[in-house]
């Protein structure tokens, strides 16, 4: 069965601090993953998507990395700010049948 | 980039009475769109696929004839809650991608209550 895992499920850090997020997956075939941010009450923004060659890309404070061998995804933010605080989903699209697997998102809260 | 618009935002309805949400994506065509249900605190599940001029394709567990849904053109879809109640009230997004693209580009998503 496809799944996504994230870890932690929560996390708050102070502004100006940098976090990472965690998430993997037991998803076949893999196409590509995608972490999004949603802010409360929106829909998802995606931040990136990695293909299988891909180890790291960034987005501005935001830097996700792939190891396609462990199955394992990470979302770093560095020098968070108070509109980071939001619900980070990662996602995998599956090859052939392009559905998207859903992680249940890790809800990140920055305060002062 | 791609924008999907999603309207309304937000509605209260009364038990009983039906609820159109649209969704349309901005300057691209989408031939394939995706809707989704999403409970406080939990990940977005897939109700629906649906390709342009064709009948959607339900998930397991969701009724076609509550969910009603037109993807009539390559940059409308529809989404008709029926007979809704108070079990219906959940936050429902769209999700639209293009033709050849893997590109999902999601609307801002309808805050339903049934009341």
């Amino acid at each position: 069965k496809n799944q996504v895992e994230q870890s932690p499920q929560s996390l708050i850090i102070l502004e100006g601090k940098n976090c990472t997020l965690q998430c993997n997956y037991t998803v076949s075939p893999f196409s590509n993953l995608r972490w999004y941010k949603q802010d409360t009450g929106r829909g998802p923004v995606s931040l990136t998507i990695m293909t299988f060659s891909e180890n790291t890309k960034s987005n501005g404070r935001y830097t996700a990395t792939l190891d396609a061998d462990t199955k394992q995804s990470s979302l770093h933010i560095t020098a968070s700010q108070l509109s980071d605080s939001a619900s980070y989903i990662c996602v995998v699209l599956t090859g052939g049948g392009n559905k998207l697997t859903f992680g249940t998102g890790t809800q990140l809260k920055v305060e002062l | 980039g791609a924008v999907v618009s999603q309207h309304p935002s937000w509605v209260i309805c009364k038990s009983g009475t039906s609820v159109k949400i649209e969704c349309r994506s901005l300057d691209f065509q989408a031939t394939t769109m995706f809707w989704y249900r999403q409970f406080p605190k939990q990940s977005l599940m897939l109700m629906a696929t649906s390709n342009e001029g064709s009948k959607a394709t339900y998930e397991q567990g969701v009724e076609k004839d509550k969910f009603l849904i037109n993807h009539a053109s390559l940059t409308l879809s529809t989404l008709t809650v029926t007979s809704a109640h108070p079990e219906d009230s959940s936050f429902y997004i769209c999700s639209a991608r293009d033709a050849g693209g893997e590109g999902y580009t999601f609307g801002s998503g309808t805050r339903l209550t049934v009341v």
